[in-house]
């Protein structure tokens, strides 16, 4: 499984959007029903976080500016008003199949 | 409170081995799948191999395999990743996380770095 995620990098002001994408190589429809496609940040220093499970759940204490959305193979994580504290490195995990995770996306306040 | 934390990184020669550990608190580590996951200085994570709960059930990445073991030790909350035929492609933070089910990586520990150089 090749886990492609776009932009590799991305600059917001404070306040703007963001989104970023996560191509998988094959579906991660699982045979129970479910997709188990995930979102992790990283953010400098630290180790990773989990922020959405499941394509579109927030885990716990993960503010409502984040969503994620998608099915298949094809799979977005949206900021809908970026904080300075959102800076770091998001990766796509999927754990449908061997689990691999994406390139990361590194995201910075401009 | 849940906390991992790994331990016996270090510097290893080409070919060498290693053992690292995971300490688990504040959850009883038998109920959990656990999982490796890896990250070479300045790259991004890379998952390396998880292990069920009874530690029957173990599954690597294709580059790791027949190189590395991971084991657990339930009773006394710990996690093992034993290296060996080390290569200079294998230097990297090495993390232990929970694994709620497929890949829901809940908690993580702060990583141990493992260094392959002559």
């Amino acid at each position: 499984i090749v886990m492609t995620q776009t932009p590799l990098s991305l600059s917001v002001a404070p306040g703007q959007p963001a989104s970023i994408s996560c191509k998988s190589s094959q579906s991660l429809l699982q045979s129970d029903g479910k997709t188990y496609l995930y979102w992790y940040l990283q953010k400098a220093g630290q180790s990773p976080q989990l922020l959405i499970y499941e394509v579109s759940s927030r885990f716990s204490g993960v503010p409502d500016r984040f969503s994620g959305s998608g099915s298949g193979t094809d799979f977005t994580l949206k900021i809908s008003r970026v904080e300075a504290e959102d800076v770091g490195v998001y990766y796509c995990l999927e754990g449908t199949h061997l689990k691999t995770f994406g390139q990361g996306t590194k995201v910075e306040i401009k | 409170e849940v906390q991992l934390v790994e331990s016996g990184g270090g510097l290893v020669q080409p070919g060498g081995s290693l053992r690292v550990s995971c300490a688990a608190s504040g959850f009883i580590l038998r109920n959990y799948w656990m999982t490796w996951v890896r990250q070479a200085p300045g790259k991004g994570l890379e998952w390396v191999a998880n292990i069920n709960g009874d530690g029957s059930e173990q599954n690597y990445m294709e580059s790791v395999k027949g190189r590395f073991t991971i084991s657990r030790d339930n009773a006394k909350n710990s996690l093992f990743l034993q290296m060996s035929s080390l290569r200079a492609d294998d230097t990297a933070v090495y993390y232990c996380a929970r694994d709620l089910y497929f890949g829901k990586l809940d908690t993580w520990g702060q990583g141990t770095l493992v260094t392959v150089s002559s």
